[in-house]
């Protein structure tokens, strides 16, 4: 059974403040890693996805992965009330389906 | 890119009535997946494509349940029998295949079972 744990939260940050969201998963043989924000009532977005051990930033957001540890965080930096939303973790493997976190919720105060 | 599109956007049904939703993946991803999200809930999977062929389905899929892509381009997903349960937010994705294994969704199909 795979698994995909993340803190359902809410995580409260105030504007212009760092934002980590954490992940962590149980497939060893997990190999992609994505990060999708999804606003309420509206469809995933994705906005990050990261193959390789390490870093990847694209402007404000930076993922990282940790294989060994099976850890996978998003950070957003210099977060703004737009960014207020719930951050879905999902994982897979080659083109197979995708196994979602159940999200964490982000609240970003003015 | 005109992005994956559902059709319809919300669908209110009794119970027991059959529905049929219809997505239009991104043109030339010749990958496309159902998922169904719940409140609270990460999506979760239905079933999969790679052009025409399904390759894969949930074993939590009940068998009211069937979905078809008969020329490799839009897909149907279709609930016989519909149940209160069905009630969800229905998601396509779809994704280009050739190395880059990103999933797009659509907007989602809204089913209220009544």
């Amino acid at each position: 059974q795979k698994e995909v744990e993340q803190n359902s939260g809410p995580l409260s940050v105030p504007e212009g403040a760092i934002a980590s969201l954490n992940c962590t998963y149980s497939d060893r043989g997990s190999q992609s890693f994505f990060w999708y924000r999804q606003y309420s009532g509206k469809s995933p977005e994705l906005i990050m996805f990261i193959y390789s051990n390490g870093d990847k930033e694209d402007g404000r957001f930076t993922a990282q992965l940790n294989k060994a540890s099976q850890y996978v965080s998003l950070l957003i930096r210099d977060s703004q009330p737009s960014d207020s939303a719930t951050y879905l973790c999902a994982v897979n493997v080659g083109y197979s389906t995708l196994t979602f976190g159940k999200g964490t919720m982000l609240l970003v105060s003015p | 890119d005109t992005g994956v599109s559902q059709n319809p956007r919300h669908k209110i049904t009794k119970r027991g009535q059959n529905v049929t939703f219809r997505c239009d993946p991104i043109s030339e991803h010749n990958r496309l997946y159902w998922y169904r999200q719940t409140l609270g809930q990460g999506p979760e999977f239905l079933t999969y494509f790679q052009n025409e062929a399904q390759l894969e389905k949930s074993r939590l899929l009940s068998d009211r349940f069937s979905a078809e892509r008969p020329k490799g381009s839009f897909s149907t997903l279709e609930i016989q029998r519909t149940e209160q349960g069905d009630s969800a937010m229905y998601l396509c994705a779809s994704s280009p295949g050739g190395g880059s294994y990103e999933q797009y969704f659509g907007p989602g199909t809204r089913l209220t079972v009544t």
